[in-house]
């Protein structure tokens, strides 16, 4: 069965630090990669997706994630953080008609000033 | 103009209530989902259509139904509400891209709160 682990539950940095979040899928295709963000209280905004392709990804507000095969990851990354990039981030693994939709428990940035 | 559009943001019920949560969207999507997700922040799928007909419908009790008028609209009513069904739902739309892949668009979420 397809699953997405995030192994951090919840990172903290400081503002302009560099950032790494880290997704690991199992899936028994080609598989449909996802970054969503949640900021509190809001619904999920997507970031960025891998469908195929160039294995480096470019999203929204300065984000990128990195596809690698051999590693069956999804490392979602971003050079310099912003105060406003603290939030809940899914990783998630789709298919066709969201039957094989799974996303990871997320994982919780925070940012210091 | 917004894409995934759901009502009420807010749903605070006592116990035993029926309620029901409405979701429309604007993006001409064929798919249309609802999720749960909990106080851990986990992310459920619960059912799905296409084209108005139930394709995914996951270990969900019965009181819950989903009910599609149309393409646009995915509604999602709850029986007799027990305390564990408190969470957000969202509702989220998606269309298969031309790279064959599917990206889902989520609504804002309902809060529902059962006391």
């Amino acid at each position: 069965a397809q699953s997405v682990t995030q192994p951090d539950i919840h990172i903290t940095v400081s503002e302009g630090a560099s950032l790494e979040l880290r997704c690991n899928y199992s899936y028994g295709a080609t598989p449909y990669l996802f970054w969503y963000v949640q900021s509190p209280g809001q619904g999920l905004q997507l970031l960025l997706k891998y469908f195929s392709g160039d294995t480096l990804v470019q999203g929204i507000k300065g984000f990128e994630a990195e596809f690698k095969r051999s590693q069956s990851s999804f490392n979602l990354r971003k050079p310099s953080v912003h105060w406003s990039d603290a939030a809940e981030y899914f990783c998630a693994v789709g298919g066709y008609y969201g039957q094989n939709f799974v996303f990871g428990p997320g994982t919780r940035l925070s940012v210091l000033p | 103009d917004t894409a995934v559009s759901q009502t009420p943001k807010y749903l605070v019920t006592q116990m035993g209530n029926d309620k029901s949560i409405k979701c429309e969207q604007n993006l001409g999507h064929d798919t249309m989902y609802w999720y749960k997700q909990d106080s851990k922040k986990f992310l459920k799928i619960m059912f799905s259509y296409n084209n108005k007909e139930l394709i995914i419908n996951e270990t969900v009790p019965n009181r819950f139904s989903p009910k599609s008028p149309d393409k646009a609209h995915l509604n999602l009513h709850i029986n007799s509400l027990e305390l564990g069904d408190s969470a957000v739902y969202f509702c989220a739309s998606s269309q298969v891209g031309v790279q064959g892949g599917e990206t889902q668009y989520f609504g804002p979420g309902t809060r529902l709160l059962v006391l």
